[in-house]
């Protein structure tokens, strides 16, 4: 199962709202992902968390709040965000204590902040 | 730091055909990897392709091949017998080795097939 699976597809919310998206992969990876894909722009990188721990965090502003509660599940609290957040929301996972780090995708979240 | 340069917005190729992606990078890591990326519209990335620096031999994977020159940090992607599913956009990018780290990615290529 080479399967990154995320939820909601798609998410429209207001600035004032709090909501979440969810990550889930089932590989044995310990090492997992959060990326902003702005339309026809390339992946940016935003959190990585490596063996449940935050080690690099690409001074995303504090209205995105990553969280990894076990090794299989990453979620991405959203809380006051601006217009300018709306983009998709990409998870990845990879293998660690490899050489290769090898990222899988999930499908993405489409979110729009109105 | 890592920068990954792609300098074709934009190809066409006929169906059948052969087609080559280019990408140059700069690093200052000395352990790092390669990928090339396809994402179909509004579809998932899809990994396609993997290079250590480390081995000179290139990489290939059933049509797709290619072309490393880790001198010229050059890492072009052939496409041989292109098919009407290998419409996406490509993406290059480049990560450190030997621990988690996120990808750095070109701007992409947006490749079309003509039937």
């Amino acid at each position: 199962d080479t399967e990154v699976t995320q939820t909601p597809k798609h998410l429209v919310m207001g600035m004032t709202n709090k909501k979440s998206l969810k990550c889930e992969q089932h590989m044995g990876h310990r090492a997992m992902y959060w990326y902003k894909q702005k339309a026809k722009k390339p992946p940016e990188l935003m959190f990585v968390y490596s063996y449940e721990k935050l080690s690099i965090n690409e001074s995303v502003p504090s209205r995105f709040s990553p969280e990894c509660p076990n090794s299989s599940l990453l979620n991405l609290h959203l809380h006051a965000l601006q217009p300018e957040d709306s983009a998709l929301y990409l998870c990845a996972s990879s293998q660690e204590g490899t050489s290769v780090n090898e990222q899988y995708f999930g499908p993405g979240t489409r979110l729009t902040v109105t | 730091a890592q920068t990954v340069t792609q300098s074709q917005p934009e190809m066409s190729v006929q169906e059948a055909e052969t087609v080559t992606l280019s990408c140059t990078y700069d690093t200052s890591e000395s352990d790092y990897y390669l990928f090339w990326y396809k994402q179909p519209p509004s579809r998932q990335m899809i990994l396609v392709i993997r290079q250590e620096a480390y081995k000179q031999q290139n990489a290939t994977e059933n049509r797709f091949s290619v072309n490393f020159q880790k001198a010229a940090k050059s890492f072009s992607l052939k496409i041989s017998d292109s098919q009407l599913g290998d419409a996406a956009m490509y993406f290059c990018g480049t990560n450190s080795g030997g621990g988690a780290d996120g990808l750095t990615f070109g701007k992409g290529t947006h490749l079309i097939i003509q039937p």
